[in-house]
């Protein structure tokens, strides 16, 4: 079945230094993949939609200046958090529509872990 | 290889009636377990969860059940309604806060 990971798992940086986390879908092709950010009571805000080979769409309110995405392959995206500070300590999940099987099928990564000290 | 599946894309059910949606894991050392409801363009919500000391939670329409020994959780919704018509993930963590989320479940409850 389809495997979507990310890395790192878990990641511990000091406030205003910058964190790069890799979602990346495993045996398929992901044309779009997505960024969710993990809130209390751990609802998933929907970041931005990350299309290969064009800019990502950004939901409403989140900069994109602070969060760059970068999905320079059919299998990789990239979530940078730049100038991390304490409050973007959260949980990060991407997932993966796959290109091939024509459904709205998602595949989800198992998340990373920032906390920005 | 997915650790949770959810081998039903899709489910219609008619409003009134139980809506069951099924969710099967592969590792016994998940030890809690949730449900998101997702609406198109939207990020999953949190609907209800349950961890692995309980085999029953219940929240209003809404009930998990889970059989450890089968590896299984199961979403109840009683009685469905169309607001209901959704995709439904289900998702397990273990003790490292990793989530494992199942493909999906479409909802549509028929007036």
């Amino acid at each position: 079945g389809a495997v979507v990971s990310q890395h790192p798992s878990w990641v511990i940086c000091k406030s205003g230094t910058s964190v790069k986390i890799e979602c990346r879908s495993l045996d398929f092709q992901a044309t779009t993949m997505f960024w969710y950010r993990q809130f209390p009571k751990q609802s998933l805000m929907l970041m931005a939609t990350s299309n290969e080979g064009s800019k990502a769409t950004y939901e409403q309110g989140v900069e994109k200046d602070k969060f760059l995405i970068n999905h320079a392959s059919l299998t990789l995206s990239t979530l940078t958090v730049t100038s991390a500070h304490p409050e973007d300590s959260s949980f990060y999940i991407c997932s993966a529509r796959d290109q091939g099987s024509g459904s709205e099928t998602q595949y989800f990564g198992p998340g990373t872990r920032l906390l920005v000290l | 290889d997915q650790q949770v599946k959810q081998n039903s894309p899709s489910l219609s059910v008619q409003e009134g009636r139980i809506s069951i949606l099924n969710c099967d894991y592969t590792n016994s050392m998940f030890d809690y377990f949730l449900w998101y409801k997702k609406y198109p363009a939207e990020g999953p919500t949190f609907l209800i969860s349950i961890s692995s000391i309980k085999d029953k939670n219940e929240d209003g329409r809404f009930t998990v059940f889970l059989n450890k020994s089968a590896k299984h959780l199961s979403l109840h919704i009683v009685p469905s309604q169309p607001g209901d018509s959704a995709v439904y993930f289900c998702a397990a963590s273990d003790w490292s806060g990793q989530f494992y989320f199942g493909t999906g479940t479409s909802l549509t409850v028929i007036p």
